[in-house]
């Protein structure tokens, strides 16, 4: 059974300070995804990583995909408040299956 | 907005009744997916339909029923509720074709079971 793994769940930081959080998933995938939430909203797509060694930016957000690890990281640079979130990694199902499964995510919050 | 749309956008209804949830997806998509969050279970795959079919099935209670119609649009019907299956449903659409095949979410159905 595919599982994916967050860390940390929880991150309070302060504006101006850099941050990753890590997405661990334990078999192999075709794609993986990062999302954000804001509380009581929909998921809004950031990031669809490919292949192995991918890297896609996006403002501040930064994220990276290592296949042979299994592991993917969003990496946030001077962080802003408008950062705060929960953001949310998902894996394709393994044989090209579509659903995708979820990571627990992770609630950050970002202090002026 | 991710060009997704459901409704109604909140619920409230009592233990053992039956809803229905609609969703329509983005114009050219015909890959249509039901989530489920809830603070307890996280977001949690429910169901595929691609071009009318059911395609993937997850962890869907028998006591829920999926369906896409012609026109492509989705319907949920959730029945013999219960006060555990109070959460936010989502439904996502994609064009599944491509590398990429990026699903985009609809700003989700509240549903509260009292």
């Amino acid at each position: 059974e595919l599982k994916v793994e967050q860390n940390p769940l929880f991150l309070s930081m302060q504006e101006g300070k850099n941050y990753t959080i890590y997405c661990n998933y334990s078999t192999t995938s075709d794609r993986l995804y990062w999302y954000r939430q804001d509380p009581g909203k929909s998921l809004e797509s950031l990031f669809v990583l490919l292949s192995n060694g991918a890297v896609k930016q996006e403002g501040r957000l930064m994220a990276s995909l290592d296949t042979k690890a299994r592991l993917s990281t969003l990496h946030i640079t001077a962080a802003v408040h408008d950062l705060s979130a929960t953001y949310f990694c998902a894996v394709d199902g393994i044989q090209g299956a579509q659903k995708l499964v979820f990571g627990q995510g992770t609630r950050l919050t970002i202090n002026p | 907005d991710s060009g997704v749309t459901q409704t109604p956008k909140h619920l409230i209804t009592a233990t053992g009744q039956r809803v229905t949830l609609r969703c329509s997806p983005r114009s050219g998509d015909l890959s249509v997916y039901w989530y489920q969050q809830s603070l307890d279970q996280g977001l949690q795959f429910l169901i595929q339909y691609y071009n009318g079919e059911e395609r993937a099935k997850g962890n869907i209670l028998e006591r829920f029923s999926a369906q896409q119609f012609p026109d492509l649009h989705s319907e949920l019907n959730l029945s013999s509720l219960e006060l555990g299956d109070s959460a936010l449903y989502f439904c996502a659409s994609s064009v599944d074709r491509g590398p990429y095949n990026e699903q985009f979410f609809g700003p989700g159905t509240r549903l509260t079971v009292l």
